[in-house]
């Protein structure tokens, strides 16, 4: 079945770059997507990439991906305070282009 | 991206009780997705909900513990039937694009 892996928790200083890491396990996943839950908040679509790419810049966003491993990333330049979330990973499934399955989250601490 | 507007946004409910939750969109969207994300945890789909006809639920959910109602292409309920403890989840509604997925801000839902 479908599996997507994050680290629980990661912490950084503000002005630090992040690194969040995922591994899924569906080599026939078409889109791969970065969301971020804030406290208390639903999720928000932070950026996405379809799986013939390897990388994807959208300003102080960097999606790596490499289809090989099946390993994700998304790195954070300039890591602010507000910055501060649940970053999740999720895969949407070749039988249905909006079945998606998410990881376990990774919880970004900035300290200032 | 689609303006998803959710209610309640948190309830506290008895044991036993039910809750119906609304789920309201800007614009017509062809997909509407139900998913519970439990404390600490993932998110998990419940079903997609199909205009016109019975919503279609993901393995270990079934319509008369969550039945959902579609009735035209901006608007969904899902319905928390005979709550216990063991639901005290966010439900979380969205709507998807052919490459994107966007979600309201929840409703967070807390059974005594």
């Amino acid at each position: 079945g479908e599996d997507v892996e994050q680290s629980l928790f990661l912490s950084v200083r503000e002005g630090d770059s992040s690194v969040i890491n995922c591994t899924y396990t569906d080599s026939s996943s078409t889109y791969l997507y970065w969301y971020k839950q804030e406290p208390g908040a639903g999720l928000q679509l932070l950026t996405y990439i379809f799986s013939n790419m390897d990388m994807k810049q959208d300003q102080r966003l960097t999606v790596l991906l490499n289809k090989k491993d099946k390993h994700l990333s998304l790195r954070i330049a300039d890591t602010q305070t507000g910055d501060s979330a649940i970053y999740f990973c999720a895969e949407g499934m070749n039988t249905g282009f909006q079945k998606l399955v998410f990881g376990t989250g990774t919880r970004l601490l900035v300290s200032p | 991206s689609a303006v998803i507007s959710q209610k309640p946004s948190r309830d506290i409910c008895q044991r036993g009780t039910s809750l119906t939750i609304q789920c309201q969109v800007d614009s017509q969207v062809t997909m509407m997705f139900w998913y519970r994300q439990q404390p600490g945890q993932s998110l998990t789909l419940i079903a997609t909900a199909n205009q016109g006809s019975e919503a279609t639920y993901e393995s270990g959910f079934v319509i008369d513990k969550f039945p959902i109602s579609r009735p035209n292409l901006t608007f969904s309920t899902l319905t928390v039937s005979n709550m216990s403890p063991e639901d005290s989840s966010i439900y979380l509604c969205s709507v998807g694009t052919r490459e994107k997925l966007f979600f309201g801000s929840g409703t967070q839902l807390s059974v005594l």
